[in-house]
């Protein structure tokens, strides 16, 4: 089966700009999460969802940033009047249940770049 | 102090040679252990999970978790150059917080062929 899906894989975008990137979870994954990497470090959490519920969005750096996933399979990762610090490897991974176990599959990635 | 500490690296290892590669993390309460092998410009991929105290082995793969300590590691056994790539470290904040991971900044390996 296929795997997460994310796009686009490169997004550049002037500052200011508002960006929307889309990740397509595998098929029957109840959880979804929404991680920022850096350049050279880990990934770090922004946000999850069960279904189509956003269950904790503590990772969210500041109230431009949005997630929404309204059916509970595809989600998009909103960014509002962009800026140079937002410039960052944005990951999506699934799991297929809510669990402390549950491995999580992560998407290639969209590398966004802000100029 | 950050919540899952990784030494950065490089780790230099020659062919054929075991890499060891540690993990410590803050959160007692933690249950559950995962190492990700992360190719540059790749998304991160599972090679190991462990949830109790001891070994667990896959292949060339055994990942070791001692609570006490608040110390897990992978063990790499006969090294290829093709294992060279970044190790995240991940633990689920569970019970602390939701499902969600807290990554260590990964250790970057390189084997020498």
């Amino acid at each position: 089966g296929a795997g997460v899906s994310q796009s686009p894989r490169y997004k550049v975008a002037k500052r200011g700009q508002d960006v929307a990137l889309r990740c397509d979870p595998i098929s029957g994954h109840v959880s979804l999460f929404w991680y920022q990497q850096a350049l050279g470090q880990g990934p770090e959490f922004l946000t999850y969802f069960q279904n189509e519920a956003q269950l904790d969005k503590s990772g969210l750096p500041s109230d431009r940033f949005f997630a929404e996933r309204p059916e509970g399979s595809v989600s998009t990762l909103k960014i509002q009047r962009t800026q140079q610090e937002d410039s960052a490897v944005y990951l999506c991974a699934s799991s297929l249940e809510s669990g402390t176990h549950q491995p999580q599959h992560f998407g290639d990635g969209t590398r966004l770049s802000i100029l | 102090q950050k919540e899952v500490e990784q030494n950065s690296g490089p780790l230099s290892v020659p062919e054929g040679a075991i890499a060891s590669l540690n993990c410590t993390y803050s959160d007692r309460g933690s249950q559950s252990f995962f190492w990700y092998r992360q190719y540059s410009g790749k998304s991160p991929e599972l090679i190991m999970s462990i949830y109790s105290n001891g070994d667990q082995e896959d292949g060339r793969f055994t990942a070791q978790l001692n609570k006490a300590s608040q110390y897990v590691s992978l063990l790499i056994r006969d090294s290829q150059p093709s294992d060279s790539a970044t190790y995240l470290c991940a633990v689920n904040a569970y019970p602390s917080g939701t499902y969600k991971y807290i990554f260590g900044t990964g250790t970057r390996l390189k084997v020498l062929a």
